[in-house]
């Protein structure tokens, strides 16, 4: 299987700060990776796709970069309904699998 | 706009079959632009792809399930079914029925999830 590491697990942010987390495969996975914004209760919502395309409706504060095994997802200018949990899915292989998640707070 | 709703027990006894249901309702099940299934969370925890399906076509399954989940499509009843066999209290989790794009493979749509519990 493919194994997703995200970092930091937790983070410390106020709005007005730009906001970027790391996601790294455990190998190559080209561009098939995807993030997503969780709040809690409610199901994942997905922000980006194919590393860098912004999914329709998703504010233009998101943004995803990054190729083969290193990604970046980064929030400018955060908001207050920003603050959530953050994960990174891989699509290149099944079984698909996702980051631990990063909780911005 | 899709819609996803979940629907099933709360509560599964130790060594039982969990049967979910998931209606879709906005969407082509039929569609052949896109994969239907489930993903599971733990309380608290991350995020497992149980697998999925492409309608006539044949499922995948996350191989950690070890052989105990079915996947089915019912295009008449616009339905997703999931069946997860000998029950332990590990698969405690909420499940969420989703749909996935066939090139990307990114889940777009989710529903609400179900909370699971299994206990005697």
């Amino acid at each position: 299987d493919i194994q997703m590491t995200q970092f930091p697990s937790s983070l410390s942010a106020s709005v007005g700060d730009r906001v970027t987390i790391t996601c790294r495969a455990s190998q190559s996975i080209n561009a098939f990776l995807n993030w997503y914004q969780q709040k809690p209760g409610r199901a994942p919502k997905v922000l980006i796709y194919a590393a860098s395309s912004l999914q329709s409706g998703v504010p233009s504060r998101f943004s995803g970069s990054g190729s083969e095994t290193d990604f970046t997802l980064t929030i400018t200018n955060l908001q207050p309904e920003d603050f959530a949990t953050y994960f990174c899915q891989q699509s290149f292989r099944t079984p698909l699998t996702f980051g631990g998640g990063t909780k911005v707070e | 706009q899709v819609q996803l709703q979940e629907s099933g027990p709360g509560l599964v006894k130790p060594s039982q079959t969990l049967s979910l249901t998931c209606t879709v309702s906005g969407a082509s099940i039929s569609s052949n632009r896109h994969y239907w299934g489930w993903i599971r969370q733990h309380p608290g925890k991350g995020l497992e792809w149980l697998g999925y399906i492409y309608s006539g076509g044949s499922p995948y399954y996350n191989p950690s399930l070890k052989g105990r989940l079915s996947i089915g499509v019912d295009t008449s009843a616009s339905q997703v079914s999931l069946k997860l066999n000998s029950m332990t209290a590990a698969d405690s989790a909420v499940y969420y029925c989703v749909r996935a794009q066939t090139v990307e493979l990114v889940f777009d749509s989710w529903g609400q999830g179900t909370l699971v519990t299994v206990s005697s």
